[in-house]
C-alpha cells in the first residue's frame, strides 16, 4: 500500500533561517510526487510535480527535490507569509493522491 | 481561466441526515476526485469520477456516493450522517484519462461540514 511519511510534524522559524522539509514515500509505480501548500480553512493549493529522482524545481523562495525514497522541500530565506502547512502527495498506479499528514511551518518575524 | 468551486462553504447537519456538496471543475478539466480531510491530518481519497463513471475508490463505505454531470461538475452525497464525517471535504480537477496518468490535482476551496 503506498504511504507517505512528513517530518517533523511542526518547524517555528525565524524569518530568514533556511531549512528542509522532508517527505518519505513508498509507493509502487511512482507516477507523481506532489507538494502542495494549504493555509487555514483553506484548500490545498499546488506547488509542484516531480516525476523521477534527480529532478528539482524551484518557485521564489522554495525548491523541491526528489530521490526514489523521499523528497525535500527546502525553504530559503523565509518570510512570514511562508508560513502555512506543506503537504506531500504520492500517485502511484491506483487513481488517488496519497497524503502525508503536513508539516506546520511557523516563521516568525 | 477558472478555478475550482464548491459549494456550499461551511453546513452543519445532524446525525442521520443526509447532505449533498457540490463542486465546479476548473476550465476545461474532465476529472474530478473527492476527499475528507479531518482537523491535523492530510487528505483522505474517497472517488474519483471521469466520464461521468466512478474511475476509482478509497476506503468509504457507500453511503458516500457521487455523480459527475457532463459539463463535468460534480456532487458529492453522504447518507445517515455519522459525528466523524464531520470535516473539511476538497474537490479536486484535471485533465486526464481514464488511467489518470500523473496529471496534477487542483483543489478547491473545500466544504466545511459539522454533524451535531
Amino acid at each position: 500500500e503506498d504511504q507517505v511519511t512528513q517530518s517533523p510534524e511542526a518547524l517555528r522559524l525565524q524569518e530568514g533561517e533556511s531549512s528542509s522539509l522532508n517527505c518519505s514515500y513508498t509507493v509502487s509505480g511512482l507516477r507523481g510526487l506532489f507538494w502542495y501548500r494549504q493555509d487555514p480553512g483553506k484548500g490545498p493549493e499546488f506547488l509542484f510535480t516531480l516525476y523521477s529522482a534527480g529532478e528539482e524545481k524551484e518557485k521564489e523562495r522554495l525548491k523541491a527535490t526528489l530521490t526514489k525514497k523521499e523528497s525535500f522541500l527546502h525553504i530559503t530565506a523565509p518570510k512570514p507569509e511562508d508560513s502555512a502547512t506543506y503537504l506531500c502527495a504520492v500517485r502511484g498506479g491506483a487513481q488517488k493522491l496519497v497524503f502525508g499528514q503536513g508539516t506546520r511551518l511557523t516563521i516568525n518575524p | 481561466e477558472t478555478g475550482v468551486t464548491q459549494s456550499p462553504t461551511h453546513l452543519i447537519k445532524t446525525r442521520g441526515q443526509q447532505v449533498t456538496l457540490r463542486c465546479s471543475s476548473q476550465s476545461g478539466h474532465n476529472t474530478v476526485s473527492w476527499y475528507q480531510q479531518a482537523l491535523g491530518q492530510g487528505p483522505q481519497f474517497i472517488f474519483q469520477y471521469y466520464r461521468e463513471e466512478e474511475n476509482g475508490r478509497g476506503n468509504f463505505p457507500p453511503r458516500f456516493s457521487g455523480l459527475q454531470f457532463p459539463n463535468y461538475s460534480s456532487e458529492l452525497n453522504v447518507n445517515a450522517l455519522e459525528l466523524d464525517d464531520s470535516a473539511l471535504y476538497l474537490c479536486a480537477s484535471s485533465l486526464g484519462g481514464a488511467s489518470g496518468g500523473g496529471k496534477t490535482q487542483y483543489f478547491g476551496p473545500g466544504t466545511r461540514l459539522l454533524v451535531l
